[in-house]
């Protein structure tokens, strides 16, 4: 149980376009998930926390209107990267925690590698 | 704000050798901390989750030691194999998850 997917696996797009990446809990209900970002040899980073139904929270320095996140209902998160450019291109993962759980327990996608041309 | 350092960034063994994976925080003020491992261009899974008022935890030929005041943990690895080449991040939790920059491992059959 608890599994966590992600589509897409890998996306490669143009700079300016815009780009959907899904997160959805399989097996359970997530009020919350978490977005994180994982530059090449660094550690990941949280990006910011989507709360089904009301606005994501983000981490600072993080631009909430490049990355936009959407928690439409309790098994489906999506973050859009909006105008894409080359210094977007990462990993990106998403988390999310069971409805009655506490927020130490996350349960992690597999990832999206992103990159940008 | 909490930062997470891990040593070595990466490390090589031959199969069978027991190993020692790092992990140091600066702000003790913790719930848990885990050890996840991620293979190249996956997710992560959890590998052993310590809570802060716990000294180890162990699962197969994994144990996990963390000492909150000195702001340590570290990651025994007993007979490596092959299998076992990934890189190992720790994080801790306080009010949010804190990663390391992990370290790389290579077990050489």
């Amino acid at each position: 149980g608890a599994v966590v997917s992600q589509h897409p696996s890998r996306v490669i797009c143009k700079s300016g376009t815009s780009v959907k990446i899904e997160c959805r809990s399989l097996d359970f209900q997530a009020t919350t998930m978490f977005w994180y970002r994982q530059f090449p040899k660094q550690s990941l980073m949280l990006m910011a926390t989507s709360n089904e139904g009301s606005k994501a929270t983000y981490e600072q320095g993080v631009e909430k209107d490049k990355f936009l996140i959407n928690h439409a209902s309790l098994t489906l998160s999506t973050l859009t990267v909006t105008s894409a450019h080359p210094e977007d291109s990462s990993f990106y993962i998403c988390s999310a925690i069971p409805w009655d759980y506490g927020t130490d327990t996350q349960y992690f996608g597999p990832g999206t590698r992103l990159t940008v041309l | 704000k909490q930062e997470v350092t891990q040593i070595p960034a990466a490390l090589s063994v031959p199969e069978g050798e027991n190993l020692v994976l790092n992990c140091s925080f600066t702000d003790s003020a913790i719930y848990n901390l885990q050890w996840f491992r991620q293979d190249p261009g996956k997710g992560l899974t959890s590998l052993l989750l310590i809570q802060s008022s716990q000294r180890e935890q162990t699962s197969g030929r994994l144990n996990a030691s963390l000492d909150k005041s000195s702001g340590r943990s570290t990651l025994y690895i007993a007979a490596s194999q092959p299998g076992d080449s990934a890189t190992y991040l720790c994080a801790v939790y306080g009010n949010q998850f804190y990663f390391g920059t992990g370290t790389s491992l290579t077990v050489i059959p």
